[in-house]
């Protein structure tokens, strides 16, 4: 069926390090992707998506590209902040069902 | 300011006690859903609706029952709850379309005890 596995975490990091998460998916047809953040108390927010093959996801200097030959949509940021530290959770959709990978956790040191 | 409402954001119970949870949104968003989410399980879903009147079960319906009679609302119940359910409940809501996101509310923390 159709899933999505995310890299396992938590992943601690000092500020300023480059940060990747990887996630792959599996699914029967052209899905949408997204990642998501989850603020410590607080709801999920979007924080990019790609909708076809070679999208570029893009905000708040986080991007993902939609890589179909290797089903992939990794995560990456050149240099992170203490402010980034929350889970992250790479998610697909396909008519119009919703899958969720279990969230990375990230924790950013000064 | 397009949001989506959850009420309430903590909730202490007894088992056995039967308990609502609201959920409305003000997007006009057809599709609606709630989740569960426990740690090292990640978000599971418990059920859905694509539209007034239409409901579905997700991953985990077993203990819930939701009603969908107005567009904007989704209210997730409780008839009997049992320890089981402790968990941090999500309400979500999307426009139709493989490509459109899903926008949550910021979650109620229910402890059964």
């Amino acid at each position: 069926g159709d899933s999505v596995t995310q890299m396992e975490g938590p992943v601690t990091l000092s500020e300023e390090a480059c940060l990747t998460i990887n996630c792959t998916y599996t699914a029967t047809g052209y899905p949408s992707l997204f990642w998501y953040v989850q603020y410590p108390g607080e709801g999920l927010q979007l924080l990019l998506k790609a909708t076809k093959a070679d999208d570029k996801g893009s905000n708040k200097g986080f991007e993902a590209t939609y890589r179909k030959e290797t089903t992939s949509f990794h995560l990456e940021k050149g240099s992170v902040q203490v402010s980034d530290s929350a889970v992250y959770f790479c998610a697909l959709s396909l008519s119009n069902q919703f899958y969720f990978g279990t969230g990375t956790s990230l924790t950013v040191i000064p | 300011e397009a949001q989506v409402t959850q009420n309430p954001r903590y909730l202490i119970t007894v088992t056995g006690k039967k308990l609502t949870v609201t959920c409305s949104q003000n997007m006009n968003h057809e599709y609606m859903s709630w989740y569960r989410q426990d740690p090292g399980l990640g978000l599971r879903q418990i059920y859905y609706s694509m539209n007034v009147e239409v409901t579905d079960k997700g991953d985990v319906p077993e203990g819930y029952k939701v009603s969908r009679k107005e567009k904007r609302n989704f209210p997730l119940i409780l008839e009997s709850p049992s320890p089981n359910q402790t968990s941090l409940y999500f309400c979500a809501s999307r426009a139709l379309g493989s490509n459109q996101p899903q926008h949550f509310g910021d979650g109620t923390r229910l402890s059964i005890l």
